[in-house]
């Protein structure tokens, strides 16, 4: 049973534009989420995170949006730029979970010239 | 570069062969994972070790045996799989154990085929 969700499996977008990259979750137990960003033949690397006392969390052109009462969760690129073309992960926790991420399918995120 | 490093990067193997993939972690950190992502899936948590010492088991079949010989290291030991384990194995590591807010670092995976 999936626990959260990405439901858009691509999305394109044009350099300098933004990227919003979604997901939903469905356990309201968890209070800690992150958006993890995989290049091909590389593990996921930690992008941002923001836990549920939060509505935003900001770092340079990266901003992870919650809306808890719709458990759903946004990432914004902005300005998108070509090394940007990755897999993007969304994961969520609990803080008593240890560790127990529950990871979403991954959205590919191409950047056009 | 990845500071959680995974060996070997791809492993074939037999359905009868024994393999063990390898981890290793200089960052101080005390708690370590295994996950197995299949393709267009997310990683699927299989094993967390805390302390060196086993903490949660996904239920995961007695073929995968995790083993942690000291704080800086993870090997999964394989025996026996079906070639539906095919699969990247990921490793990761995080600072604390007993919370879950804190991100985790991961290796960049072993691609593992079984014939």
């Amino acid at each position: 049973d999936q626990q959260v969700k990405q439901n858009s499996p691509s999305l394109s977008v044009q350099e300098g534009r933004i990227s919003i990259l979604n997901c939903d979750y469905t356990n309201s137990m968890f209070d800690y989420f992150l958006w993890y960003k995989k290049y091909p033949a590389e593990g996921p690397t930690f992008l941002i995170s923001i836990s549920s006392i939060k509505d935003k969390n900001e770092d340079g052109r990266f901003t992870v949006f919650l809306n808890k009462s719709a458990k759903h969760l946004s990432l914004h690129i902005v300005p998108s730029q070509p090394g940007d073309s990755a897999v993007y992960f969304c994961a969520a926790s609990s803080l008593d979970s240890w560790g127990k991420f529950q990871f979403g399918a991954g959205t590919q995120v191409v950047v056009t010239p | 570069d990845t500071e959680v490093t995974q060996t070997p990067k791809h492993l074939v193997m037999g359905m009868t062969n024994k393999k063990s993939l390898k981890c290793e972690q200089h960052m101080g950190h005390r708690a370590m994972y295994w996950y197995k992502q299949k393709a267009k899936k997310p990683p699927e948590l299989m094993f967390v070790y805390s302390y060196e010492k086993l903490s949660i088991n996904e239920s995961v079949p007695s073929r995968f045996s995790p083993e942690c010989p000291n704080s800086s290291l993870l090997n999964l030991h394989l025996h026996a799989l079906q070639p539906e384990d095919s699969a990247l194995y990921l490793c990761a590591s995080s600072p604390a154990d007993t919370v879950g807010d804190q991100p985790q670092h991961f290796g960049d995976g072993t691609r593992l085929s079984i014939l």
